[in-house]
């Protein structure tokens, strides 16, 4: 079976600390992988999509590794600040199909 | 360049109810997926249309059935509603490649 998990679901940390968030899949046969942010009540914001190709995408702040053997990718965010703080997603297309499978999010607070 | 929208954004419909979603993707994408979140089962993608096609289609009943017009807009609709659908209903949209835009999301409440 296709899944994708989120560990931890929760994360709390001081201001300024850099942070790295993990999404584990079980097959290792994908197509992309996407993260995506969410804010309470509100649609969800492309932060990086890697391609199968790709060992890791950077935007800023952010790095988004992935490393397909182990079955995992990671979100690397450096200097956090209050306004960081959401539910982000990881979300994965496997080469079978054409749909995305998202983990169940990690909620990060980043305190002042 | 507007982003993803979707209509309405709040909705209350009472069980046995039917009800339609609507979404308007960016300028020039043709595909449109739409996904369904709860608190207890997460994203959950239902469907995918591209070209007016039904290209991907996830688990869920019958009742859920979606379409999508010439301009590539797209609706979904779901009839004999249960407690269970109050949900965020997303859809996102894309060009051709892989990656996807989301819209903020219609909160449906059934009562």
């Amino acid at each position: 079976k296709q899944e994708v998990t989120q560990i931890p679901a929760a994360l709390s940390v001081p201001e300024g600390e850099n942070l790295v968030l993990n999404c584990s899949f079980t097959d290792s046969a994908i197509y992309n992988l996407q993260w995506f942010r969410q804010d309470p009540g509100k649609g969800l914001t492309s932060l990086l999509l890697i391609q199968s190709s790709q060992r890791e995408q950077t935007s800023g702040r952010l790095n988004a590794s992935l490393d397909k053997s182990s079955g995992r990718s990671t979100l690397y965010i450096a200097a956090s600040q209050p306004g960081d703080s959401a539910t982000y997603l990881c979300a994965v297309v496997w080469n079978t199909g054409n749909q995305f499978y998202f983990g169940t999010g990690t909620s990060l607070t980043v305190i002042p | 360049k507007a982003g993803v929208t979707q209509t309405p954004r709040y909705l209350i419909k009472t069980r046995g109810q039917q009800v339609t979603l609507s979404c308007s993707p960016i300028s020039g994408h043709r595909s449109v997926s739409w996904y369904q979140q709860t608190p207890g089962q997460g994203l959950q993608f239902l469907f995918e249309y591209f070209s007016e096609t039904q290209r991907n289609k996830g688990n869920f009943p019958g009742r859920f059935s979606g379409r999508q017009f010439s301009n590539s807009r797209s609706e979904m609709n779901v009839s004999t509603l249960e407690l269970g659908d109050s949900a965020l209903y997303l859809c996102a949209s894309s060009r051709t490649g892989p990656e996807q835009y989301f819209g903020p999301g219609t909160r449906l409440t059934v009562t």
